[in-house]
């Protein structure tokens, strides 16, 4: 079985410029998460998709996150226009068992310079 | 809000020694589950071992296991005959228990070295 899959590793992008990350879940979860963790920091929650639907988005930063999960499948989380605090490493993690811990895939690390 | 603390910012032991990884959390929800989660340098997390909040006994999984101290909020991993391929980061996680609190809030880590 496939596991939660990010795309790309890592991506260095420029002040200003637009970044799309990709999270594809194990198959059949319907939760989706996206986390990000800034150097030496907690990992901060960002929001939680269940299915196609937005559950909840409270740990946005602000309006340069969009995040969208079409069809309930992938989701991609843009960052635009980019700033250097986005930098970090951005989770997904997916999960269909309430109770049970998330999986989640190996991150994105954004560097904004 | 839930708040997750790891105090240990790095730890490290001899190989085949054993190791105890500190977690508090505050919460003023009765039921919940914890977490720890391992992430190796290729950085994908792993699930390590987890604790239902309304379970007295503690989880154990081989050489995992945890100290569940409910009334102190505390919540500790032990790593026993700790071994080279445990050297990682381990993060603590606290989820409600009741729909509305579906996230997770995790502590800031611990990163772990075994010395050969």
């Amino acid at each position: 079985e496939a596991g939660v899959t990010q795309f790309p590793s890592h991506s260095v992008i420029e002040k200003g410029q637009t970044v799309t990350l990709r999270c594809d879940p194990i198959s059949g979860h319907d939760n989706l998460y996206w986390y990000r963790r800034v150097m030496g920091k907690e990992i901060k929650f960002l929001l939680h998709f269940v299915k196609e639907s937005k559950q909840d988005e409270s740990g946005m930063p602000n309006n340069r996150f969009l995040a969208e999960r079409t069809g309930g499948t992938y989701s991609t989380l843009k960052v635009q226009p980019a700033e250097l605090e986005d930098s970090g490493v951005y989770f997904c993690a997916s999960s269909q068992d309430f109770g049970r811990g998330a999986f989640f895939g190996q991150g994105t690390r954004l560097t904004v310079v | 809000a839930q708040t997750v603390t790891q105090s240990q910012p790095e730890m490290s032991v001899q190989e085949a020694e054993t190791v105890t990884l500190s977690c508090t959390y505050d919460t003023s929800e009765s039921d919940y589950y914890l977490f720890w989660y391992k992430q190796p340098p290729s950085r994908q997390m792993i699930l390590v071992i987890r604790q239902e909040a309304y379970k007295q006994q503690n989880a154990t999984e081989n050489r995992f296991s945890v100290n569940f101290q409910k009334a102190a909020k505390s919540f500790s991993l032990k790593i026993s005959d700790s071994q080279l391929g445990d050297a990682a980061m381990y993060f603590c996680a606290y989820r409600s228990a009741f729909n509305s609190g579906n996230q997770f809030y995790f502590g800031t880590g611990t990163s772990l070295t075994v010395i050969p």
